[in-house]
């Protein structure tokens, strides 16, 4: 089956620092979504991100399908920023099957 | 606020027991799903739903049991769990099976068996 991969697994940043997480993925896909899953478990939706570059504030992604990976940037990072970010990719096996990746867990301090 | 409403958020339960989740959504979707997240592991498909009808058992154990009465509410019924069952359980919900359309989850249920 298709391999979702996420990098880094652990992160630790000063609030206010920027990063870039990244999600690779092994196969062809129909869609990619992003996550937060913050400390009490819920689950957020980022952004829904076939190809191309979205914008949510100080939150963006990119898609670069072809190439098989996406990229969430988090700017001037906040404590509530803390929580693991999931890159989930959305395949059609006759319904619709999200594919998780296994996460990045980030700490923000202060 | 997602749209999609858990209940009850926390459930500890024996394991003889025998106890219900319930996911309600209000977003006018077709399809709901059951994900089970247990610790350090990705978020697993269980049951997916399409206007009433599961088209999809990802190999659960029958002592999970979904219901899935009308499109808005999916339950999941739980009987004799074991505690390697302990987990997130979340709900999602997506307009219909067809489109690629995004998948919104609910708050989830944090599951403990003793």
């Amino acid at each position: 089956g298709i391999q979702v991969e996420q990098s880094p697994p652990d992160l630790i940043l000063q609030e206010g620092a920027n990063s870039t997480l990244r999600c690779n993925f092994s196969d062809s896909v129909n869609n990619l979504q992003w996550f937060h899953q913050n400390p009490w478990g819920q689950l957020i939706n980022l952004f829904y991100i076939p190809s191309g570059t979205k914008q949510n504030g100080r939150l963006s992604a990119t898609t670069v399908a072809t190439e098989r990976y996406s990229l969430l940037y988090i700017s001037s990072s906040q404590t509530t920023d803390s929580g693991v970010y999931f890159c989930a990719v959305l395949l059609n096996t006759g319904f619709q099957k999200l594919v998780f990746g296994t996460g990045t867990r980030l700490l923000v301090s202060p | 606020e997602t749209g999609v409403t858990q209940t009850p958020r926390h459930l500890v339960m024996g394991m003889t027991n025998k106890k219900s989740l319930k996911c309600e959504q209000h977003l006018g979707h077709n399809a709901m799903y059951w994900y089970k997240q247990s610790a350090k592991k990705p978020l697993e498909l269980m049951f997916v739903y399409n206007f009433k009808e599961q088209t999809e058992n990802n190999s659960v154990p029958s002592r999970f049991s979904p219901e899935c009465p009308n499109s808005s509410h999916l339950f999941l019924h739980l009987h004799t769990l074991q505690p390697e069952d302990s987990a997130l359980y979340l709900c999602a919900s997506s307009s219909d099976l067809g489109s690629n359309q995004p998948q919104h989850f609910g708050d989830g249920t944090r599951l403990s068996i003793l």
